[in-house]
Protein backbone atom coordinates (compact mmCIF):
# COMPACT_ATOMS: atom_id res chain seq x y z
CA UNK A 1 0.00 0.00 0.00
CA UNK A 2 2.57 2.62 -0.42
CA UNK A 3 2.19 5.50 -2.34
CA UNK A 4 4.96 7.66 -1.96
CA UNK A 5 8.39 6.02 -2.00
CA UNK A 6 11.85 7.33 -1.19
CA UNK A 7 14.81 5.52 -2.76
CA UNK A 8 17.09 6.02 0.56
CA UNK A 9 15.97 5.86 4.01
CA UNK A 10 19.35 6.24 5.14
CA UNK A 11 22.59 8.34 3.27
CA UNK A 12 26.04 9.17 4.23
CA UNK A 13 27.69 11.18 2.15
CA UNK A 14 31.69 13.27 2.02
CA UNK A 15 31.48 17.21 1.38
CA UNK A 16 31.60 17.69 -2.33
CA UNK A 17 29.74 14.59 -3.59
CA UNK A 18 26.83 15.03 -5.91
CA UNK A 19 23.45 13.40 -4.53
CA UNK A 20 20.24 12.69 -6.15
CA UNK A 21 17.28 11.40 -3.75
CA UNK A 22 14.65 10.16 -5.21
CA UNK A 23 10.50 9.75 -5.21
CA UNK A 24 8.34 8.15 -7.08
CA UNK A 25 4.44 8.15 -6.22
CA UNK A 26 1.93 5.91 -7.30
CA UNK A 27 -0.88 8.18 -7.23
CA UNK A 28 -0.95 10.22 -10.88
CA UNK A 29 -0.51 13.17 -8.94
CA UNK A 30 -0.17 16.62 -10.36
CA UNK A 31 2.11 18.31 -7.41
CA UNK A 32 5.11 16.67 -6.11
CA UNK A 33 7.33 18.65 -3.09
CA UNK A 34 10.76 18.07 -1.58
CA UNK A 35 10.72 19.57 2.22
CA UNK A 36 13.96 19.52 4.86
CA UNK A 37 13.14 19.15 8.26
CA UNK A 38 15.22 20.18 11.07
CA UNK A 39 14.50 20.28 14.89
CA UNK A 40 12.84 22.90 15.85
CA UNK A 41 12.44 24.70 11.96
CA UNK A 42 9.21 22.29 10.91
CA UNK A 43 8.97 21.66 7.37
CA UNK A 44 10.79 23.91 5.26
CA UNK A 45 9.93 23.83 1.34
CA UNK A 46 12.87 23.10 -1.14
CA UNK A 47 11.21 23.09 -4.89
CA UNK A 48 8.17 22.09 -5.78
CA UNK A 49 6.38 20.91 -9.45
CA UNK A 50 2.84 20.85 -10.31
CA UNK A 51 3.41 19.31 -13.78
CA UNK A 52 6.47 17.35 -16.18
CA UNK A 53 9.37 19.19 -16.66
CA UNK A 54 7.90 22.45 -14.07
CA UNK A 55 9.38 23.24 -11.09
CA UNK A 56 9.17 26.13 -8.41
CA UNK A 57 11.37 27.31 -5.54
CA UNK A 58 10.15 26.91 -2.30
CA UNK A 59 11.85 28.89 0.95
CA UNK A 60 15.15 27.25 0.80
CA UNK A 61 16.66 26.18 -3.17
CA UNK A 62 19.61 27.73 -2.56
CA UNK A 63 22.28 24.54 -2.94
CA UNK A 64 19.58 22.34 -4.59
CA UNK A 65 17.97 21.31 -7.49
CA UNK A 66 15.57 19.25 -9.04
CA UNK A 67 14.17 17.18 -11.62
CA UNK A 68 10.68 15.73 -13.16
CA UNK A 69 10.99 14.17 -16.07
CA UNK A 70 7.94 11.92 -15.70
CA UNK A 71 4.77 12.69 -14.04
CA UNK A 72 5.22 9.98 -10.86
CA UNK A 73 9.31 10.89 -9.87
CA UNK A 74 10.70 13.87 -8.81
CA UNK A 75 14.24 14.24 -8.21
CA UNK A 76 15.84 16.45 -5.66
CA UNK A 77 19.88 16.86 -6.51
CA UNK A 78 22.47 18.08 -4.24
CA UNK A 79 24.92 19.36 -6.75
CA UNK A 80 27.73 19.43 -4.05
CA UNK A 81 26.74 18.32 -0.60
CA UNK A 82 27.93 20.38 2.22
CA UNK A 83 27.41 19.47 5.87
CA UNK A 84 24.76 22.26 6.99
CA UNK A 85 22.46 20.02 4.42
CA UNK A 86 22.63 16.78 6.41
CA UNK A 87 19.20 16.77 7.44
CA UNK A 88 15.70 14.82 6.72
CA UNK A 89 14.54 15.51 3.73
CA UNK A 90 10.68 14.19 2.84
CA UNK A 91 9.02 14.07 -0.54
CA UNK A 92 5.18 14.27 -0.75
CA UNK A 93 2.97 14.38 -3.49
CA UNK A 94 -0.87 15.85 -4.09
CA UNK A 95 -3.82 16.34 -6.57
CA UNK A 96 -4.11 19.17 -7.85
CA UNK A 97 -6.46 21.31 -5.64
CA UNK A 98 -9.82 21.21 -6.07
CA UNK A 99 -9.85 18.03 -7.54
CA UNK A 100 -12.29 16.13 -4.67
CA UNK A 101 -11.84 15.82 -0.76
CA UNK A 102 -8.41 14.81 -1.34
CA UNK A 103 -7.26 17.58 -2.77
CA UNK A 104 -5.03 19.94 -0.56
CA UNK A 105 -3.70 17.25 0.95
CA UNK A 106 -0.36 15.80 1.06
CA UNK A 107 0.69 12.25 1.47
CA UNK A 108 4.52 12.00 2.23
CA UNK A 109 6.97 9.20 2.00
CA UNK A 110 8.98 7.65 4.66
CA UNK A 111 11.96 10.66 4.50
CA UNK A 112 15.45 10.40 3.38
CA UNK A 113 17.93 10.77 6.91
CA UNK A 114 21.28 12.44 4.62
CA UNK A 115 24.37 12.76 6.49
CA UNK A 116 27.28 14.54 5.00
CA UNK A 117 30.93 14.50 6.25
CA UNK B 1 4.60 35.76 3.59
CA UNK B 2 1.99 33.53 5.66
CA UNK B 3 3.40 31.86 8.82
CA UNK B 4 2.34 29.13 10.88
CA UNK B 5 3.46 29.13 14.92
CA UNK B 6 3.01 26.56 16.91
CA UNK B 7 4.09 28.06 20.64
CA UNK B 8 4.37 24.30 22.14
CA UNK B 9 7.44 22.70 21.71
CA UNK B 10 6.74 20.04 23.83
CA UNK B 11 3.81 18.68 25.32
CA UNK B 12 2.72 15.62 27.51
CA UNK B 13 -0.50 14.03 28.46
CA UNK B 14 -1.41 10.95 30.98
CA UNK B 15 -2.58 8.16 29.10
CA UNK B 16 -6.83 8.41 28.56
CA UNK B 17 -6.83 12.28 29.14
CA UNK B 18 -7.42 14.87 26.81
CA UNK B 19 -4.49 17.04 25.24
CA UNK B 20 -4.40 20.36 23.40
CA UNK B 21 -2.32 21.32 20.75
CA UNK B 22 -2.05 25.41 20.22
CA UNK B 23 -1.74 26.50 16.45
CA UNK B 24 -2.30 30.11 15.85
CA UNK B 25 -1.57 31.23 11.76
CA UNK B 26 -1.11 35.36 9.57
CA UNK B 27 -2.76 35.46 6.48
CA UNK B 28 -4.62 38.21 4.54
CA UNK B 29 -6.43 35.36 2.39
CA UNK B 30 -10.16 34.66 3.15
CA UNK B 31 -10.03 31.36 1.16
CA UNK B 32 -7.71 28.31 2.81
CA UNK B 33 -7.43 25.16 4.46
CA UNK B 34 -5.92 24.10 7.72
CA UNK B 35 -4.22 20.65 8.58
CA UNK B 36 -2.93 19.06 11.29
CA UNK B 37 -0.25 16.16 10.40
CA UNK B 38 1.34 13.34 12.42
CA UNK B 39 4.58 12.28 12.40
CA UNK B 40 5.23 9.13 14.94
CA UNK B 41 8.50 7.67 15.42
CA UNK B 42 8.67 5.74 12.59
CA UNK B 43 8.75 8.91 10.63
CA UNK B 44 5.63 8.64 8.08
CA UNK B 45 4.12 11.97 8.10
CA UNK B 46 0.39 11.05 8.19
CA UNK B 47 -2.75 13.42 7.98
CA UNK B 48 -5.37 13.51 11.10
CA UNK B 49 -7.30 16.40 10.36
CA UNK B 50 -8.41 19.34 7.30
CA UNK B 51 -10.36 22.25 8.03
CA UNK B 52 -11.76 24.25 4.93
CA UNK B 53 -12.02 28.09 6.15
CA UNK B 54 -15.09 28.66 4.28
CA UNK B 55 -16.70 25.60 6.63
CA UNK B 56 -17.80 27.28 10.68
CA UNK B 57 -18.71 23.72 11.69
CA UNK B 58 -15.18 22.26 13.72
CA UNK B 59 -13.99 19.29 12.29
CA UNK B 60 -13.61 16.44 13.92
CA UNK B 61 -12.10 12.68 13.38
CA UNK B 62 -12.72 10.44 16.11
CA UNK B 63 -11.01 11.57 18.96
CA UNK B 64 -9.50 14.40 17.39
CA UNK B 65 -11.27 17.44 16.77
CA UNK B 66 -10.46 21.12 16.27
CA UNK B 67 -11.30 24.04 17.29
CA UNK B 68 -11.31 26.49 14.30
CA UNK B 69 -11.15 30.47 15.45
CA UNK B 70 -10.85 32.08 11.91
CA UNK B 71 -11.15 35.75 13.40
CA UNK B 72 -8.19 35.37 15.51
CA UNK B 73 -6.30 33.05 13.40
CA UNK B 74 -6.18 29.69 15.68
CA UNK B 75 -6.44 26.49 14.58
CA UNK B 76 -6.15 23.93 18.08
CA UNK B 77 -6.37 20.28 18.09
CA UNK B 78 -7.51 18.64 20.78
CA UNK B 79 -7.16 14.66 20.96
CA UNK B 80 -9.13 12.98 23.41
CA UNK B 81 -8.87 9.55 25.66
CA UNK B 82 -5.20 10.07 24.38
CA UNK B 83 -3.38 6.45 23.63
CA UNK B 84 0.13 5.77 23.54
CA UNK B 85 -0.29 5.48 19.96
CA UNK B 86 -0.92 9.14 19.66
CA UNK B 87 2.90 9.91 20.93
CA UNK B 88 4.75 11.83 17.84
CA UNK B 89 5.24 14.98 16.45
CA UNK B 90 2.37 17.03 15.32
CA UNK B 91 2.69 19.75 12.62
CA UNK B 92 -0.03 22.52 11.91
CA UNK B 93 0.29 23.34 8.09
CA UNK B 94 -1.61 26.48 5.99
CA UNK B 95 -2.50 26.34 2.16
CA UNK B 96 -3.90 29.21 1.19
CA UNK B 97 -6.26 29.08 -1.95
CA UNK B 98 -4.25 30.84 -4.31
CA UNK B 99 -0.83 28.91 -3.95
CA UNK B 100 -0.14 25.45 -4.51
CA UNK B 101 2.28 24.65 -1.13
CA UNK B 102 2.11 24.35 2.23
CA UNK B 103 3.50 26.62 4.81
CA UNK B 104 4.26 24.44 8.43
CA UNK B 105 4.57 24.99 12.28
CA UNK B 106 7.77 24.12 13.98
CA UNK B 107 5.85 21.29 15.54
CA UNK B 108 4.82 20.05 19.15
CA UNK B 109 6.21 17.02 20.34
CA UNK B 110 3.15 15.06 22.18
CA UNK B 111 4.27 12.44 24.83
CA UNK B 112 1.70 9.86 26.13
CA UNK B 113 2.33 8.39 29.86
CA UNK B 114 1.38 5.33 30.55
Amino acid sequence: DVKVTQSSRYLVKRTGEKVFLECVQDMDHENMFWYRQDPGLGLRLIYFSYDVKMKEKGDIPEGYSVSREKKERFSLILESASTNQTSMYLCASSAFPGQGAGANVLTFGAGSRLTVL
Amino acid sequence: AQTVTQSQPEMSVQEAETVTLSCTYDTSESDYYLFWYKQPPSRQMILVIRQEAYKQQNATENRFSVNFQKAAKSFSLKISDSQLGDAAMYFCAYWPGSARQLTFGSGTQLTVLP
